[in-house]
């Protein structure tokens, strides 16, 4: 079966401190990744997504970036922390093709920028 | 751009009784509606689906209803149960998102509270 692991679950960091958060992805293969972000009191916004090893879209300017360096990895990343980056992120996994439309998402990681 | 939208940010109702959740999208090219749900620290978890060539689909006590013409889409849960209480996301994807990215597009969320 498949299953995501996203870690870690809680993360305190400085402002202007440097950010990874890593998910892998285990029992499948070729999977579209998805990094999520639910600020407080808001939505699900969309931060990044990857049809494959190396292949990254970004959705919303920001201050973070996401890399695939395998094919069931995907890492989140940030140089320099802002207040504004606080908040609940979240990976998903979906499959390839028509039918993929449902996701998997991580148990998440709740990021709180001091 | 909201495309997909959650009007109510809260709804309580008591054990036993229907719950009905809302949601509207203004994307007529949506081929895939979803509902997850979501308990605090932890993340989504699917719940149920719907074709854009269906209008109804129903699993156990939740239900799914699609109102194309009026763009709306409503989660019914009977009997509520305080283990439903929780956030619910509506989800949608897009004709052309299909095939490779599937992506989702998500609305605010509607917190259900199931009072004993």
């Amino acid at each position: 079966s498949q299953t995501i692991h996203q870690w870690p679950a809680t993360l305190v960091q400085p402002v202007g401190s440097p950010l990874s958060l890593e998910c892998t992805v285990e029992g499948t293969s070729n999977p579209n990744l998805y990094w999520y972000r639910q600020a407080a009191g808001r939505g699900l916004q969309l931060l990044f997504y990857s049809v494959g090893i190396g292949q990254i879209s970004s959705e919303v300017p920001q201050n973070l970036s996401a890399s695939r360096p395998q094919d069931r990895q995907f890492i989140l990343s940030s140089k320099k922390l802002l207040l504004s980056d606080s908040g609940f992120y979240l990976c998903a996994w979906s499959a390839r093709g028509a039918l993929g439309y449902g996701y998997t998402f991580g148990s998440g990681t709740r990021l709180t920028v001091v | 751009d909201q495309q997909v939208k959650q009007n109510s940010p809260s709804l309580s109702v008591q054990e036993g009784r229907i719950s009905i959740l809302n949601c509207d999208y203004t994307n007529s090219m949506f081929d895939y509606f979803l509902w997850y749900k979501k308990y605090p620290a932890e993340g989504p978890t699917f719940l149920i689906s719907i074709s854009s060539i269906k209008d109804k689909n129903e699993d156990g006590r939740f239900t799914v209803f699609l109102n194309k013409s009026a763009k709306h889409l409503s989660l019914h849960i009977v009997p509520s149960q305080p283990g439903d209480s929780a956030v619910y996301f509506c989800a949608a994807r897009g004709m052309n998102y299909g095939g490779a990215t599937n992506k989702l597009i998500f609305g605010t969320g509607t917190l259900l509270a199931v009072q004993p």
